[in-house]
């Protein structure tokens, strides 16, 4: 499946770097999303973008810092983390105003903070 | 918040055994989905259900929503080695068009 792709597949970082994690969805959609899938807890939704803006922020820490240039790229900006934000990060995108709204997922980023 | 529990969080089966995944939500939804995300993979789309009731099928899949909308289950009939992965249910709340509240998920192991 090539609908969302994301990069790099895996990170590793220290807690002073800064990095930044990229999404490209190829499907037309106007809505895209970041979440944060931790062992043993449920998928988290960290940021939410419909037509570029953001809609919604779900009390995440200010080290993580959202950017939606336009409707097809989606990245996420990390600087100081913490090692207890090592997880995996999940890129997804929608259309928004169907009915049947599916989310469609890319690969995701394996992150690792020493 | 809206809140989607989902049990058990383990199930160990032996191929051909059928499985249940259940999920409860502490609100009423507008819809609910099920998404299947392999070992290694990321969550990948299984169905949506929407109206009070409703019963869909896909092959040895059958999903239901319950008939007030806050419950919903996944059964597998007579799995196999594919069906290995963690079953997720979301659910989205008539508030929200964008917010799905994911359950924990359930990890399914088949034993050949």
């Amino acid at each position: 499946e090539t609908g969302v792709t994301q990069t790099p597949r895996h990170l590793v970082m220290g807690m002073t770097n800064k990095k930044s994690l990229k999404c490209e969805q190829h499907l037309g959609h106007n809505a895209m999303y970041w979440y944060k899938q931790s062992a043993k807890k449920p998928l988290e939704l960290m940021f939410v973008y419909n037509f570029k803006e953001q809609t919604e922020n779900n009390s995440v820490p200010s080290r993580f810092s959202p950017e939606c240039p336009n409707s097809s790229h989606l990245f996420l900006h990390l600087h100081t983390l913490q090692p207890e934000d090592s997880a995996l990060y999940l890129c997804a995108s929608s259309q928004a105003d169907r009915v049947q709204e599916t989310q469609y997922f890319g690969p995701g980023t394996r992150l690792l903070v020493l | 918040g809206q809140q989607v529990m989902q049990i058990p969080q383990y199930q160990h089966v032996q191929e051909g055994e059928d499985f249940t995944t259940y999920c409860n939500s502490s609100t009423t939804l507008s819809n609910i989905q099920w998404y299947k995300q392999r070992p290694g993979g990321h969550p990948v789309f299984l169905i949506q259900l929407v109206k009070s009731g409703e019963v869909k099928k896909q092959k040895r899949l059958t999903f239901q929503f319950g008939e007030a909308k806050k419950n919903s289950s996944l059964h597998i009939t007579a799995t196999q080695t594919t069906d290995v992965g963690t079953y997720f249910c979301a659910g989205r709340s008539g508030g929200s068009n964008y917010k799905l509240t994911f359950g924990k998920g359930t990890l399914l192991t088949v034993n050949p």
